[in-house]
């Protein structure tokens, strides 16, 4: 079953609006991945979180990992239309194994 | 260069039928996945491969085959006991290591005629 919980599922904004996605676990994650997936393509890796309160910064995406490690978010400033797409976080699966469960994304839809 | 192949894009498939999607890697990676996404639904997984003539099911493994006779090649099989295999199929390999980031294939959409 799901590993963790990705919201909202969708996301309309204007061109130059913020958008934030996040991803909520019930235990503590050793790591949290994060990847986008542009219309019609396949997911591309974009970061992974591994210490409690890292801050990472990609461009205009910032990455953000909880104090708790339960919690991730995914914040990015002045959307363009280049962003659209679904963005994905990925957990390890509980149980040692550490293959990643994805969330079910969210779908960034840009206004121009 | 490096990367991951799959083939076809498109697959049709009647039937009772039993199709197989293809998927290489040269990019020396020992484990290899097969996802399967719906819309709304993100990606499950149906059957990962650490090593090669070894291979576990996923989440959703009911209704497909896999092997690895080859560490760059992970094909898998959609059989007719599959009764909703309307998809897009990506394949994706990654290192045992490092919190195994997924690099993953184009993709195959399948669909049932």
């Amino acid at each position: 079953g799901q590993q963790v919980m990705q919201i909202p599922q969708y996301q309309h904004v204007q061109e130059g609006e913020d958008f934030t996605t996040y991803c909520n676990s019930s235990t503590t994650l050793s790591n949290i991945q994060w990847y986008k997936q542009r219309p019609g393509g396949h997911p591309v890796f974009l970061i992974q979180l591994v210490k409690s309160g890292e801050v990472k910064k990609q461009k205009r995406l910032t990455f953000q990992f909880g104090e708790a490690k339960k919690n991730s978010s995914l914040h990015i400033t002045a959307t363009q239309t280049t962003d659209v797409g679904t963005y994905f976080c990925a957990v390890p699966v509980s149980g040692g194994s550490y293959i990643p469960t994805f969330g079910r994304g969210t779908s960034l839809i840009v206004h121009p | 260069d490096g990367g991951i192949t799959q083939s076809p894009k498109y697959l049709f498939r009647k039937e009772g039928q039993n199709v197989t999607l293809s998927c290489e890697q040269n990019l020396n990676h020992d484990a290899m996945y097969w996802y399967r996404q719906d819309p709304g639904q993100g990606l499950r997984l149906i059957y990962y491969s650490q090593i090669v003539n070894d291979f576990q099911k996923g989440d959703i493994a009911e209704g497909y085959s896999v092997s690895r006779e080859k560490k760059e090649s992970f094909p898998l099989t959609v059989t007719s006991a599959q009764k909703n295999p309307t998809a897009f199929y990506l394949c994706a390999s990654s290192m045992l290591a490092g919190g195994r980031t997924q690099y993953f294939g184009p993709g195959t959409r399948l669909l049932v005629l």
